[in-house]
């Protein structure tokens, strides 16, 4: 089964610098989707970006990138001139390629709380 | 707002009930997906409909039940309520099992 990792229980960073949130996943198949969602005090889950496994290019959507590392497993974010509208639950999620309909579920990490300080 | 409708917003209720919880998807998906949000055990996947049909169980416990209707609003069922069944019940929605997902506000379940 995947797992899905995310080591930091908490990351706090200053208004308008760049903070990085880890993530780091377990599985044994090749095609797959990784995903960040946003989960900020209206409980509302956003997707932030998503990232397929057969592209090497780093996704980015604006102030957001990933660093998606395959052979390590590693899938980080990056949050470039932060804001304090990105305080909020950020959760990595992971989702397997496989066309069988039990392969359509998210498998989430334990979250990341992240702080803006103004 | 993801287009994804959930009612109720909020519920509270006793040991031994039973809730219904509801969910209509964006216009036009055909998948319904629940997820479960406890403390002690995160984001966990219930299960999944397609077009009326259940297509995936994920650790959903027996006292639990779900459907999805003709007009593919979806319904979670729980019974016999116990105190740790409190958490944020999501539902999401895609155009089908491939898509991308999105999530509805959730209900916030209390059992006292």
């Amino acid at each position: 089964a995947q797992t899905v990792t995310q080591s930091q229980p908490e990351m706090s960073v200053q208004e308008a610098e760049t903070v990085t949130l880890s993530c780091t996943y377990d599985t044994s198949e090749s095609d797959y989707y990784l995903f960040w969602y946003k989960q900020p005090p209206s409980r509302q889950m956003i997707l932030v970006i998503r990232q397929e496994a057969y592209k090497q290019q780093n996704a980015t959507e604006n102030r957001f990138s990933v660093n998606f590392q395959k052979a390590a497993k590693s899938f980080s974010l990056k949050i470039s001139d932060s804001q304090l509208g990105d305080a909020a639950m950020y959760f990595c999620a992971y989702r397997s390629g496989g066309g069988h309909w039990g392969a359509q579920k998210l498998v989430f990490g334990q979250g990341t709380r992240l702080t803006i300080n103004p | 707002d993801s287009g994804v409708t959930q009612t109720p917003k909020h519920l509270i209720t006793a040991t031994g009930q039973r809730v219904t919880l509801r969910c209509s998807p964006r216009s036009g998906d055909l998948s319904v997906y629940w997820y479960q949000q406890s403390l002690d055990q995160g984001l966990q996947f219930l299960i999944h409909y397609y077009n009326g049909e259940e297509r995936a169980k994920g650790n959903i416990l027996e006292r639990f039940s779900a459907q999805q209707f003709p007009d593919l609003h979806s319904e979670l069922n729980l019974s016999s309520l116990e105190l740790g069944d409190s958490a944020l019940y999501f539902c999401a929605s895609s155009v089908g099992p491939e898509t991308e997902a999105f999530f509805g506000q959730g209900t916030r379940l209390t059992v006292v």
